[in-house]
């Protein structure tokens, strides 16, 4: 069955550095998103994305978050400068219509 | 305010006892309900989704949910619960043009 795979799995980071974190959609899903998961609490929306550019963001997502599709497969969040409060787990997901998202198993990053 | 929540926290059962896990949502129309699980370290996995008809549905690893519109809920229930189902689960909301929205999620621990 295909899924949603994330890379890497963990990292840790200095604050102030740049982090990339990689997501590979399900390969006939149209629709892309972004989600974090802070320690202990719910799971948030970040962005979505459609047709090559971002169709909804939240208010979590301000000018230090970006995302792109830079090939057919990859869909990746990058956090220009990273501060202490971004550590959290960000899951990727995708659907190919609006309706169901299949997440991946996320990406757990650690800002020391 | 329009808002998922899912009262209880923590339960805990034992193994072969029957679950359930409730959900309430406050939207003006019936959105698009979902539950989820994430295991330890994992990510989410869909258990099952509503989106019209049949009030009750079925989901994997034995779950089912029933949608009751007069109470705005969609509680997640299983007859006899596995160590294996030791998890958190999120009920999910998707309300028209709007994206996901996350309850806080329930942690469930099941005794041997």
């Amino acid at each position: 069955e295909p899924e949603v795979t994330q890379t890497p799995s963990h990292q840790v980071t200095q604050m102030g550095q740049e982090v990339i974190l990689r997501c590979v959609p399900i390969s006939n899903h149209l629709y892309f998103y972004w989600y974090r998961q802070i320690l202990g609490q719910k799971v948030e929306f970040l962005v979505s994305f459609y047709n090559n550019e971002i169709s909804e963001k939240s208010e979590i997502f301000d000018d230090q978050f970006s995302v792109e599709r830079p090939d057919g497969s990859n869909f990746t969040l990058k956090i220009r400068s990273t501060k202490l409060e971004d550590s959290a787990m960000y899951f990727c997901a995708s659907s190919n219509s609006q309706e169901t998202q299949y997440f991946g198993p996320g990406t757990r990053l650690l800002v020391l | 305010a329009q808002s998922v929540t899912q009262p209880d926290i923590h339960i805990t059962v034992s193994e072969g006892a029957s679950l359930e896990l409730r959900c309430n949502y406050s939207y003006g129309a019936t959105p698009y309900l979902f539950w989820y699980v994430q295991s330890p370290g994992q990510g989410l996995q869909l258990l099952l989704k509503y989106f019209s008809g049949d009030t009750l549905v079925q989901g994997i690893k034995g779950f089912e949910a029933e949608f009751k519109r007069s109470q705005s809920s969609f509680n997640l229930r299983k007859p006899s619960v596995h160590w294996s189902d030791a998890a958190e689960y999120f009920c999910a909301v998707l309300p028209y043009g709007q994206n996901f929205v996350f309850g806080p999620g329930t942690r469930l621990s099941v005794l041997p």
